[in-house]
């Protein structure tokens, strides 16, 4: 149980457009929902929190009109990286949690993106 | 706020050997620790928790590690490493904030297995 998934696993672009990856709950209702970075050989950095049907929470440094945020239900959110440039390249991780899971989070297997 | 830090970016052990990865955490109330697993261009798998219950915890593939307080250490051992166990493990804790617990990492150790 409490398996997430992430599509697409890997996605490849153009400078300058837009890249939308989903990851969504597939045995569970998500209440919080997390988005990550994680460079090459680095560590996991907390982009946002999602909650459902509010907004996003940022971390500090992270632009909100550049990775839009959508948690739209319980089991799916949505993390579009807009305008994409070279230095957005990176492996994208979501985690999950739900009631009662108060301190486990449920990760995806990640998205790599590459802009060229 | 409360932080992990893992000493030794890159830890080399032979096939059978003991496997000892370090974390020390930092924390101003009881803290809620993990471990985690990457493999290869994948996400992260839970490897044990401690939420303040048995001091030595066990987790998956053989993993334990044990809490101590006085040393605020969170060390993660596994007796007989195998092949299988060459991947980059995360410590991590629960970090307090208002409105949410989000989870902090450390900066992970690669673990490589020599045949």
């Amino acid at each position: 149980g409490a398996v997430v998934s992430q599509h697409p696993s890997w996605v490849i672009c153009k400078s300058g457009t837009s890249v939308k990856i989903e990851c969504r709950s597939l045995d569970f209702q998500a209440t919080t929902m997390f988005w990550y970075r994680q460079f090459p050989k680095q560590s996991l950095m907390l982009m946002a929190t999602s909650n459902e049907g509010s907004k996003a929470t940022y971390e500090q440094g992270v632009e909100k009109d550049k990775f839009l945020i959508n948690h739209a239900s319980l089991t799916l959110s949505t993390l579009t990286v807009t305008s994409a440039h070279p230095e957005d390249s990176s492996f994208y991780i979501c985690s999950a949690r739900f009631r009662g899971s108060y301190n486990e989070q449920f990760f995806g297997p990640g998205t790599r993106l590459t802009v060229l | 706020a409360q932080s992990v830090t893992q000493l030794g970016s890159h830890v080399s052990v032979s096939e059978g050997a003991l496997v000892l990865l370090r974390c020390n955490y930092s924390s101003s109330v009881p803290p809620y620790l993990f471990w985690y697993v990457q493999y290869p261009n994948q996400g992260l798998q839970l490897l044990l928790k401690y939420t303040s219950a048995a001091t030595l915890v066990k987790g998956i593939n053989g993993f334990e590690a044990e809490f101590k307080k006085s040393e605020t250490s969170f060390h993660l051992t596994k007796p007989s490493a195998h092949m299988s166990d060459a991947a980059e493990y995360f410590c991590a804790v629960i970090r307090h904030q208002t409105g949410a617990n989000n989870l902090f990492f450390g900066t992970g150790t690669r673990l490589t297995v020599i045949p």
